[in-house]
């Protein structure tokens, strides 16, 4: 059975510091993995990864993979109050033809001023 | 215009009732889907359709049944739900290009209450 895990679970820090998200994976026919920040109701595209060693970028936010380890990271740095929200890992499997995303449990992160 | 439009945003409903979600998007995404989310919870896959074709069903109860009348619309018909169906359901559609699956663009979801 295809598998996310996140850690850790629920993250609190000062505004300014920079946090590291993980999120491992067990899926078969892997095809990507995605990060999302959800804070009130719907998920928000952050990255998409398809290829190890490869870090992509938005700002303050970065993440890269590595297929070998199966596992990927989200780093966020100079974090802001905003920043606050629950960040999902979801692993996507071919499946029937079609695109399946499994999520992982998320990361809830607070920023505190 | 990376929009998901859902209704309605919010929807209480007895266990008798029959009622409709729908979500509609004009990305020209091929493919979407139904996700259902418990408090605290990640999503949970309930249905995929891709080119309007239901192609995952993740052996979801019957008293939910998906339609995709056309590509920028799906519903989800509820009937006879029971309590523990209220949760956020969320619909997402991707862009589908020869064969490969994008990214999924989430609406802002139907909060459900089932009393």
């Amino acid at each position: 059975e295809d598998k996310v895990v996140q850690s850790p679970l629920s993250l609190v820090v000062h505004e300014g510091d920079t946090v590291t998200l993980n999120c491992s994976y067990e899926v078969t026919n892997f095809r990507s993995l995605l990060w999302y920040k959800q804070e009130k109701k719907a998920p928000t595209f952050l990255f998409m990864l398809t290829s190890s060693g490869i870090e992509k970028k938005s700002g303050r936010l970065s993440s890269i993979l590595d297929k070998k380890e199966l596992f990927s990271i989200l780093n966020i740095t100079a974090t802001q109050t905003g920043d606050s929200a629950v960040y999902l890992c979801a692993v996507e499997g071919l499946n029937q033809g079609a695109q399946k995303l499994v999520f992982g449990q998320g990361t809830r992160l607070t920023i505190n001023p | 215009d990376t929009e998901v439009t859902q209704t309605p945003k919010h929807l209480v409903m007895g266990m008798t009732n029959k009622k409709s979600l729908k979500c509609e998007q004009h990305m020209g995404h091929r493919a979407m889907y139904w996700y259902k989310q418990k408090a605290k919870k990640p999503p949970e896959l309930m249905f995929v359709y891709s080119y309007e074709k239901l192609s995952i069903n993740e052996s979801v109860p019957s008293r939910f049944s998906p339609e995709c009348p056309n590509s920028s619309l799906l519903n989800l018909h509820l009937h006879a739900l029971q309590p523990e169906d209220s949760a956020l359901y969320l619909c997402a559609s991707s862009q589908v290009v020869q064969g490969q699956t994008y990214e999924q663009y989430f609406g802002p979801g139907t909060r459900l209450t089932v009393t």
